[in-house]
């Protein structure tokens, strides 16, 4: 049972716009800033958002993330094949002196 | 370029202890929090712990009683100790690193490749 809730599954089809949630509380997302990760098959998570909405050098801008309270979403623009992947998003917990991820999002381009 | 590499057994017996080291390169492993993070097989990521260059230290209360962090500044290493595992401690291990400040702060930005670890007699 992961900390932060996200849907299991996401799909879209390409060019088209797909977003996918993030809910956490009052000690971790209400109070700090969110991540979201892009994991391919095999690999390392890869940052693709910090600090709710920044975007790490190289991440196309066709990647965007938004918090509000203790909820937060990550938008993808022009859906792409190789964007089929899945998708945490991660908080500080101030309750846990540490990171905690939601369950992961898997994202199909059909 | 920061990288990271994972490295130690990737075979465990249960009961005994699962030991991996981190090796940072591109950068100095001090002013940065440095973490472990696993993935059991088909499975989302769980957070173990942390450990600042000085020795400071967070667990997972999951895993407190378990784990131990330790950093070797002189060799630009941090080391995860696991200790009577059992098969549900298989999983993809990574290392991680952590801004403090600024606002990448609380961010694990840089990964190792990941290591799996089986637990199995």
């Amino acid at each position: 049972q992961s900390v932060l809730t996200q849907p299991p599954s996401a799909s879209g089809t390409p060019g088209q716009r797909v977003t996918i949630s993030c809910s956490g509380s009052s000690s971790n997302i209400g109070r700090n800033t969110v991540n979201w990760y892009q994991q391919l098959p095999g690999t390392a998570p890869k940052l693709l958002i910090y600090s709710n909405n920044q975007r790490p050098s190289g991440v196309p801008d066709r990647f965007s993330g938004s918090k509000s309270g203790t909820s937060a979403s990550l938008a993808i623009s022009g859906l792409q094949s190789e964007d089929e992947a899945d998708y945490y998003c991660a908080a500080w917990d101030d309750s846990l002196s540490g990171w905690v991820f939601g369950g992961g999002t898997k994202l199909t381009v059909l | 370029q920061v990288q990271l590499q994972e490295s130690g057994p990737g075979l465990v017996k249960p009961s005994e202890t699962l030991s991996l080291t981190c090796t940072v390169s591109g950068d100095s492993i001090s002013t940065y929090y440095w973490g472990w993070v696993r993935q059991p097989p088909g499975k989302g990521l769980e957070y173990i712990g942390y450990i600042y260059y000085t020795g400071s230290t967070s667990y997972n209360p999951s895993l407190k009683s378990r784990v131990t962090i330790s950093v070797d500044t002189s060799k630009n290493q941090f080391s995860l100790n696991l200790r009577s595992v059992i098969a549900a401690d298989t999983a993809v291990y990574f290392c991680a690193r952590s801004p403090t400040g600024g606002p990448g702060a609380r961010t694990l930005d840089y990964w190792g490749q990941g290591i799996l670890v089986t637990v199995s007699s």
